[in-house]
């Protein structure tokens, strides 16, 4: 499998409090995506990013920034965390784009309280 | 409308029997598909890719309808650990994967 990994598994904050989860991945793929995953919806892309320093947003980018300094790490920051971004989070990296299917981090499950 | 649709199930399936299910997509030009696999508060995995003709891997078939726009899966012989959420996924025109909410299998004893 894939070395990639999400950090922290899981996580309570208080409404109003920025958040960041970091995403590593050892296998040095170009191309790293944030989803959530919410009941009913699937997986929705929050960011993405084709390298470092070159990130973009997806369709559900609101209240949520991210920074790819460094080719193994992608981390995603609420930026005042809401209830309605109690989600899980999951990263994804891709050595070649979306037409060879995306490899998945373990998840981040945030609670927002 | 949301690009990828797929009935939520579950679909209860005797173990040892086949199952089949579709999902539909809107964009007409979309070039690529995928079928994962999530198991419950797992990260999803992927089973297979869909080709234009139609493949197999081992148990599972994958085919594509782009006249009417819908992949679909089977699945025969069904096993106790075939029971996942089956996420239809789907690269639309802009380059980015396109994820169903899932089809829910349960395979009973």
């Amino acid at each position: 499998d894939a070395g990639i990994t999400q950090s922290p598994r899981h996580k309570v904050t208080e409404t109003g409090t920025p958040v960041t989860l970091r995403c590593h991945q050892t296998e040095n793929h170009r191309y790293m995506y944030w989803y959530r995953q919410d009941p009913g919806h699937g997986l929705r892309l929050i960011h993405y990013s084709y390298g470092v320093k070159d990130t973009d947003k997806g369709e559900v980018s609101d209240g949520y920034s991210v920074s790819r300094s460094k080719t193994e790490d992608f981390l995603l920051t609420l930026e005042s965390a809401t209830s309605s971004q109690t989600s899980v989070y999951f990263c994804a990296i891709s050595l070649a784009g979306p037409d060879y299917g995306y490899t998945f981090g373990s998840g981040t499950r945030l609670t927002v309280v | 409308r949301k690009e990828v649709e797929q009935d939520p199930g579950p679909f209860n399936v005797p173990e040892g029997a086949t199952v089949a299910f579709n999902c539909t997509y809107s964009n007409s030009a979309s070039q690529s598909f995928f079928w994962y696999r999530q198991d419950c508060r797992k990260e999803p995995k992927l089973l297979m890719s869909v080709y234009s003709s139609g493949n197999e891997d081992g148990r599972f078939t994958a085919q594509l309808n782009r006249a009417s726009q819908y992949i679909s899966l089977l699945i025969r012989d069904s096993k106790l650990s075939d029971s996942a959420t089956y996420l239809c996924v789907v690269n639309d025109s802009w380059g980015k994967l396109q994820f169903g909410a899932g089809t829910q299998v349960v395979v009973t004893p």
